[in-house]
C-alpha cells in the first residue's frame, strides 16, 4: 500500500549520527506538548512530553526542547539507530476541558546503515 | 496499545453503504478521539469525545458522526460510504489533561 510518508518533510541521517526533528505550533497558550513515534503499519506511540513551565526535557537518548518565544519545539535523537526509522509527530492538546488533541503532518526519518 | 481495540482491522465497502468502527478501550479513559491518516496529511482529527454522550467535532468531521454511550466505547459511522473516505482510521484515549493519548493498532477501510 501507499505509504504515509510520501510528501511528509524527511531526514535522512547515517547510523550513529544524531537526528534533530523540528515542529511548529500554533497556540501561544498551549501549556503541553507530545512527541509521537509512527512505525511502517502500526499505531502512534508515545515517546516524550514537555510542559510549558520546562524548556528541555530527556528521556533515554531522546530530548525535547521547547521554545516558547518563536514557538517551536524540536527532538533530537541521540546516535540514531536503525530502530528509529519512522514518522515522528509533535502534538499539541488544545485548551480547555475538552482536551482536543491535534497533531503536526509528521516528520519522515530515514536512519541508513 | 494500552488496551485500545479496533475493530474491524480491515474492511471493504461499497460506494453509499453506511460502516461503523469500533473503538474500545479498557484503562477507563476520558478522552477519546478519531483520526484519519493519508499519505502526506499526517494524522487529522475527525471527532473525539470528553466524557459519555460529550462529543464534537475535528478538523475533517463531515461525513462522519460519533456516539459514545458508555465509557469504554467510542463508534465512528460513515453513513455513506464515498471513495474520498478511504483510509486508515485510528482511535485514541487519554485518560486526563496533560497526560498522553493511547492509540489503537488502526482499521484500513477501502471504498470500492
Amino acid at each position: 500500500g501507499e505509504s504515509v510518508g510520501l510528501h511528509l518533510p524527511t531526514l535522512s541521517v547515517q547510523e550513529g549520527d544524531n537526528s534533530i526533528i523540528n515542529c511548529a505550533y500554533s497556540n501561544s497558550a498551549s501549556d503541553y506538548f507530545i512527541w509521537y513515534k509512527q512505525e511502517s503499519g502500526k499505531g502512534p506511540q508515545f515517546i516524550i512530553d514537555i510542559r510549558s513551565n520546562m524548556d528541555k526535557r530527556q528521556g533515554q537518548r531522546v530530548t525535547v526542547l521547547l521554545n516558547k518565544t518563536v514557538k517551536h519545539l524540536s527532538l533530537q535523537i541521540a546516535a540514531t539507530q536503525p530502530g528509529d526509522s519512522a514518522v515522528y509527530f509533535c502534538a499539541e492538546p488544545a485548551g480547555g476541558s475538552n482536551y482536543k488533541l491535534t497533531f503536526g503532518k509528521g516528520t519522515l526519518l530515514t536512519v541508513n546503515p | 496499545d494500552a488496551g485500545i481495540t479496533q475493530s474491524p482491522r480491515h474492511k471493504v465497502t461499497e460506494t453509499g453503504t453506511p460502516v461503523t468502527l469500533r473503538c474500545h478501550q479498557t484503562e477507563n479513559h476520558r478522552y477519546m478521539y478519531w483520526y484519519r491518516q493519508d499519505p502526506g496529511h499526517g494524522l487529522r482529527l475527525i471527532h473525539y469525545s470528553y466524557g459519555v454522550k460529550d462529543t464534537d467535532k475535528g478538523e475533517v468531521s463531515d461525513g462522519y458522526s460519533v456516539s459514545r454511550s458508555k465509557t469504554e466505547d467510542f463508534l465512528l459511522t460513515l453513513e455513506s460510504a464515498t471513495s474520498s473516505q478511504t483510509s486508515v482510521y485510528f482511535c485514541a484515549a487519554a485518560g486526563r489533561q496533560n497526560t498522553e493519548a493511547f492509540f489503537g493498532q488502526g482499521t484500513r477501510l477501502t471504498v470500492v
